[in-house]
């Protein structure tokens, strides 16, 4: 039982480049988010999916792509990556239902952007 | 969604209690009180919830007053190992809302031998 687990975990890109980061989680959860947090930062939602097939914009989606593959995948792309986009990015996952959940969140990837 | 406020940095000698403060002055009616622990290079972890009154586990108890504008996580005599953020997090329950996740700056609780 691996929990969340994302790839890769350090990347450089160059501005306008794209990439992919990608997570997966093995918990059957239904619902993924991914966060992104600055030096010194607290984390802010990117974007969130509570199943499969639905994704919502959290209160910095602008730059960033979702896609939730499957239930176990939810990746997110830079399309033309930004230096204002150097940040340390997790993954995480819970349950949804009624009563509180909590998150299993992934080690992180660690993105510059030149 | 509910704002928290939370003191930027703590200090406190190993093995006494700490207690960190939270305060959620519009936290809704189905809101559940969370928080987490965050060490350096690492993704938060889940340390304890309630939605009122006192709650406890093995690492952690979570007091909650009765109009549920603040809560207080207590942490029974801290060792070095308790170095780390600690976030407080207003969940709505069901996941209903959960796209405006907002963890907020947390607390710098630093440990001293």
């Amino acid at each position: 039982n691996a929990g969340v687990t994302q790839t890769p975990k350090f990347q450089v890109l160059k501005t306008g480049q794209s990439m992919t980061l990608q997570c997966a989680q093995d918990m059957n959860h239904n619902s993924m988010y991914w966060y992104r947090q600055d030096p010194g930062m607290g984390l802010r939602l990117i974007y969130y999916s509570a199943s499969e097939g639905t994704t919502d914009k959290g209160e910095v989606p602008n730059g960033y792509n979702v896609s939730r593959l499957n239930k176990r995948e939810f990746s997110l792309r830079l399309e033309s990556a930004a230096p204002s986009q150097t940040s340390v990015y997790f993954c995480a996952s819970s349950h949804t239902g009624t009563g509180g959940y909590e998150q299993y969140f992934g080690p992180g990837t660690r993105l510059t952007v030149t | 969604l509910a704002k928290t406020t939370q003191p930027i940095s703590m200090d406190s000698y190993e093995g006494q209690e700490v207690n960190i403060t939270c305060s959620h002055n519009n936290i809704a009616t189905n809101d559940y009180i969370t928080w987490y622990q965050q060490f350096p290079s690492q993704g938060p972890r889940f340390i304890i919830q309630g939605y009122k009154t006192k709650v406890t586990n093995e690492v952690a108890s979570l007091f909650i007053p009765a109009d549920r504008k603040s809560s207080t996580l207590s942490l029974p005599r801290v060792s070095l190992s308790d170095t780390a953020v600690y976030y407080c997090l207003v969940e709505p329950y069901s996941g209903a809302g959960s796209y405006q996740l907002t963890f907020g700056k947390g607390t710098k609780l630093s440990v001293i031998p």
